[in-house]
């Protein structure tokens, strides 16, 4: 089973380029995720989506969107990319009901250049 | 806001216990989880507790919840090589809600 698939593995970008991270998901989880990870921080949430047709801001939202036009595809974009945003990227996707836990794609290394 | 805290880093002797521990802040916190991270990789979840639960045991990992205090731990028994990783706690209000991460633990398992 794929799970949830992330694309690409891993981007090396030019500061002020655009660039989206694709999620993909085969469980029919309703809700999606994006967050980022860097070093002593965790997992930091940068934006949400309960449902398809809905998304909502995490902790860090500042400088990315997302979109959920279907239940099973989550992208992440990133209009002007800055060194910040330099990290690894998990989706990950749960369904809402029962005690469903989160499940992880493999994540997208991302260097801003 | 919500806050979940972790130690850095955890060094243990192959075939030893190892017990990883964690902090949160939110009271409302309803279900608690540890995710395990090896190199290169992305998540994967343990285990989880809810929070009218004291311990779950499943396996080598016991998961021990003192809510009065907010403190989460993890025990491995019989710590193996294959169990170095970093290892993350964190915690939801609801299930399938947006989870709040530690800072995760780092362990090291020396033959």
């Amino acid at each position: 089973t794929a799970g949830i698939t992330q694309a690409p593995t891993s981007q090396i970008l030019a500061a002020g380029r655009s660039m989206t991270l694709r999620c993909t998901q085969d469980m029919r989880h309703n809700a999606m995720y994006w967050y980022r990870q860097d070093l002593g921080l965790g997992l930091r949430l940068i934006h949400y989506s309960n449902t398809a047709g809905t998304t909502g801001k995490g902790e860090v939202p500042d400088g990315y969107s997302v979109s959920r036009a279907n239940t099973d595809d989550f992208p992440l974009t990133l209009a002007s990319a800055v060194p910040s945003q330099t990290s690894v990227y998990f989706c990950a996707s749960s369904s809402i009901l029962g005690d469903s836990p989160l499940h992880f794609g493999n994540g997208t290394r991302l260097t801003v250049t | 806001g919500e806050d979940v805290e972790q130690s850095l880093f955890l060094s243990v002797r192959e075939g030893d216990s190892s017990v990883i521990n964690c902090t949160y802040t939110d009271s409302s916190s309803t279900y608690l989880y540890w995710y395990k991270q090896e190199p290169g990789a992305g998540l994967q979840l343990l285990t989880y507790i809810f929070s009218n639960m004291d311990m779950k045991q499943d396996q080598r990992l016991t998961v021990l919840l003192n809510k009065k205090d907010k403190h989460l731990s993890l025990r491995i028994a019989d710590t193996q090589t294959g169990d170095s990783a970093i290892y993350f706690c964190a915690e939801s209000r609801a299930a399938g809600n947006k989870l709040t991460f530690g800072g995760g633990t780092r362990v090291l398992v020396k033959p």
